[in-house]
């Protein structure tokens, strides 16, 4: 089954302790992001990914990190996570964001919570 | 960049009837706008999109239509049902672009 896959689903946190949330795709997608969602606020993007080792801040990347050293895989860090980045958290691909018929692909989030 | 607005944020319809969402977008050169739908505790998922060289798009009980001119575009659902209830998420994309711009939701209620 073609999928978007993130782990975990929901993780609770103390400030500054470093945590990384997985996210992996089996469609063979170029393109991969990184969203937050906040109450009121909608899904904003943190960094996205055109293609394996190219990684581009969104709009809101400060406090995160990303890499993509696989084609699959976008890994979202926090390297010291504050109580402001408690969210619910999307990885999304698509094939394309340029490309006629190429939609983005959601995971089914992760609910993250730093207390 | 892009920014994009969405009105309203909160929706009530009767339960058959038609309820219609808009948009507005700031770069004229955005070329592409899809439409996530996400139900509780559930991810977005695309219930439709329309480019730029296109007015209207219709899918069954769903139809979008783009005004570039005014820069707004709109969600249409005709004879709503329970399942249409729901939080819709507009977006743009400029082209050239890296991703998409959503607008904050409108979390659209289908009273019986």
């Amino acid at each position: 089954e073609a999928q978007v896959t993130q782990n975990p689903r929901y993780l609770i946190t103390v400030t500054g302790k470093k945590l990384t949330v997985t996210c992996s795709q089996n469609m063979n997608h170029e393109y991969m992001s990184w969203y937050r969602q906040d109450p009121g606020l909608g899904l904003r993007q943190i960094y996205y990914s055109m293609n394996v080792e190219v990684t581009d801040k969104g709009d809101v990347p400060e406090g995160y990190k990303v890499s993509r050293k696989e084609k699959r895989n976008f890994p979202l860090i926090l390297e010291s996570p504050s109580p402001n980045q408690t969210s619910l958290y999307f990885c999304a691909s698509s094939l394309s964001m340029r490309a006629d018929n190429s939609p983005l692909h959601f995971g089914n989030g992760t609910r993250l919570t730093v207390t | 960049g892009e920014n994009v607005e969405q009105h309203p944020s909160t929706l009530s319809v009767q339960e058959g009837d038609s309820a219609v969402i808009k948009c507005t977008y700031s770069d004229s050169a955005s070329n592409y706008f899809p439409w996530y739908k996400q139900e509780l505790g559930k991810r977005p998922q695309l219930i439709i999109d329309i480019r730029s060289n296109v007015g209207e798009k219709k899918d069954q009980r769903i139809a979008v239509t783009l005004n570039k001119t005014a820069k707004h575009f709109s969600l249409h659902i005709t004879e709503t049902q329970p399942e249409d209830s729901a939080v819709y998420f507009c977006a743009a994309m400029e082209g050239g672009a890296d991703g998409l711009t959503f607008g904050k939701g409108t979390h659209l209620i289908i009273q019986p």
